[in-house]
């Protein structure tokens, strides 16, 4: 099992770009999250889906979409990226109800 | 004030010291839980305990949950532990839980 995978690895954008980080988990849980993490901070969240076709705000929401696509997959979209996005963004996925929640490699974002 | 603190932002030891790394909460919390993010690297799950103490191989884990504190040690520590250790705390919401994290403590181990 590959766990919780995330595709890019690194990226760097220009303001005003837009993109979509993509996480996949193969473990058959209904739970995802997005966070980002940056320094001097802990991990915020930004967005979560509790389960297949349903996504709700987080900590820090402004500035990003989400899209449950199906159980496995679980994308963050950044419309018009700002400098203020420059983090490394981790997804994280969980049974429902559970406690733990297991990790993404995350996905490093600079927007110059 | 930040739910939850960590103490020390940054940590530097040489190769066998007992290491304690401290976090204090000021929620009500259903379980604490300890991380470790390795440099450029994803994030691993070490601990999750809602009393009491757990111990796997060098890492010992405690909670005191009168006092809102929790403490991870390392025995004998080595420069493979290196790395960020982020306590969290978990917090019922609907039907799932909320997560809120602490800054990190960054731990280096020198040969």
């Amino acid at each position: 099992n590959a766990g919780v995978t995330q595709t890019p690895k690194f990226q760097v954008l220009k303001t005003g770009q837009s993109m979509t980080l993509q996480c996949a988990q193969d473990m058959n849980h209904n739970s995802m999250y997005w966070y980002r993490q940056d320094p001097g901070m802990g991990l915020r969240l930004i967005y979560y889906s509790a389960s297949e076709g349903t996504t709700d705000k987080g900590e820090v929401p402004n500035g990003y979409n989400v899209s449950r696509l199906n159980k496995r997959e679980f994308s963050l979209r950044l419309e018009s990226a700002a400098p203020s996005q420059t983090s490394v963004y981790f997804c994280a996925s969980s049974e429902q109800g559970a406690e733990t929640q297991y990790f993404g490699p995350g996905t490093r974002l600079l927007v110059l | 004030k930040n739910e939850v603190e960590q103490s020390p932002q940054n940590l530097t030891a040489q190769e066998g010291e007992f290491i304690t790394i401290n976090c204090s909460y000021s929620v009500g919390i259903s379980a604490l839980h300890w991380l470790q993010q390795h440099p450029g690297g994803g994030i691993v799950s070490l601990f999750m305990l809602s009393s009491g103490k757990k111990k796997h191989g060098r890492l010992i884990a405690t909670i005191n949950i009168q006092e809102k504190h929790s403490s991870l040690h390392i025995t004998a520590s080595h420069p493979r532990d290196s790395a960020v250790y982020i306590c969290a705390v978990s917090q019922r919401g609907g039907s799932n839980y909320k997560l809120t994290f602490g800054k990190g403590t960054l731990l280096t181990v020198n040969p």
